[in-house]
C-alpha cells in the first residue's frame, strides 16, 4: 500500500530560523511527487512537482530536494506570512490515472 | 486565487439529508478530482472526472456520487447524510489526465447536525 509520512506533524521557529519539513514515501513506483501549501479553512495552493532523484525546485525561501525515499522542503529565513500545512502528495505509477495520495502534513508557525 | 470555484462556501444540514456540491474547474482544465478533509483522516482522494467521463475512484462510500456535465463543471452528490460526513470537500483540476499540477478551489464546509 503507497503510504506517504510527514515530519515533524507541528514546527515552530522563530523568524529568520530555516529549517527542514520530511516527505517519506513508501510506492511502488513514483510518478511525481507534489507539494502544496494550505492555510486554514483554504484550499491547498500548490507549490512544486518533482518527478526523479536528484531534482530540485525552488521558489522564494522555499527550496524542494527529491531522493528515491523521500523529499525535503527546506525553508530559509522563514517570514510569519510563511505559516501554515505543508502537503506532500505523491502520484504512484500503479495509481488511476493523476491521483494523489497527500500526506497529513506539517503545520508550520513562524514568530516574529 | 486557483481558478477553481466551489459553491455553496458552507452547508448545514441534518442527517438522513442529501446535498449536492458544485465545482467549475479552471479555464481549459478537463479533469476535475474530489477530496474530502477531515481533521483526522486527512486529504482523502474521493473520485476523479476527465472530459465527462469517471477515470479514477479512491475513498468513496456508495451513498456519494459525482458526475461531470459537458461544459466540464462538476457536482459531488452526498445522500443519507450522517455525522461523520461532516468535513471540509474540496474540488480540484488540471489539465489533463497525467503527471499534471492540481489546482485546489476553495472548498465547501459541510456540516451535519
Amino acid at each position: 500500500e503507497d503510504q506517504v509520512t510527514q515530519s515533524p506533524e507541528a514546527l515552530r521557529l522563530q523568524e529568520g530560523e530555516s529549517s527542514s519539513l520530511n516527505c517519506s514515501y513508501t510506492v511502488s513506483g513514483l510518478r511525481g511527487l507534489f507539494w502544496y501549501r494550505q492555510d486554514p479553512g483554504k484550499g491547498p495552493e500548490f507549490l512544486f512537482t518533482l518527478y526523479s532523484a536528484g531534482e530540485e525546485k525552488e521558489k522564494e525561501r522555499l527550496k524542494a530536494t527529491l531522493t528515491k525515499k523521500e523529499s525535503f522542503l527546506h525553508i530559509t529565513a522563514p517570514k510569519p506570512e510563511d505559516s501554515a500545512t505543508y502537503l506532500c502528495a505523491v502520484q504512484p505509477v500503479n495509481s488511476g490515472y493523476s491521483t494523489l495520495t497527500f500526506g497529513k502534513g506539517t503545520m508550520l508557525l513562524v514568530s516574529p | 486565487d486557483s481558478g477553481v470555484t466551489q459553491t455553496p462556501k458552507h452547508l448545514i444540514t441534518a442527517t438522513g439529508q442529501r446535498v449536492t456540491l458544485r465545482c467549475s474547474p479552471r479555464s481549459g482544465d478537463l479533469s476535475v478530482y474530489w477530496y474530502q478533509q477531515s481533521l483526522d483522516q486527512g486529504l482523502q482522494f474521493l473520485i476523479q472526472y476527465y472530459n465527462g467521463e469517471e477515470r479514477a475512484k479512491g475513498n468513496i462510500l456508495e451513498r456519494f456520487s459525482a458526475q461531470q456535465f459537458p461544459d466540464l463543471h462538476s457536482e459531488l452528490n452526498l445522500s443519507s447524510l450522517e455525522l461523520g460526513d461532516s468535513a471540509l470537500y474540496f474540488c480540484a483540476s488540471s489539465v489533463g489526465a497525467g503527471v499534471y499540477e492540481q489546482y485546489f478551489g476553495p472548498g465547501t464546509r459541510l456540516t451535519v447536525t
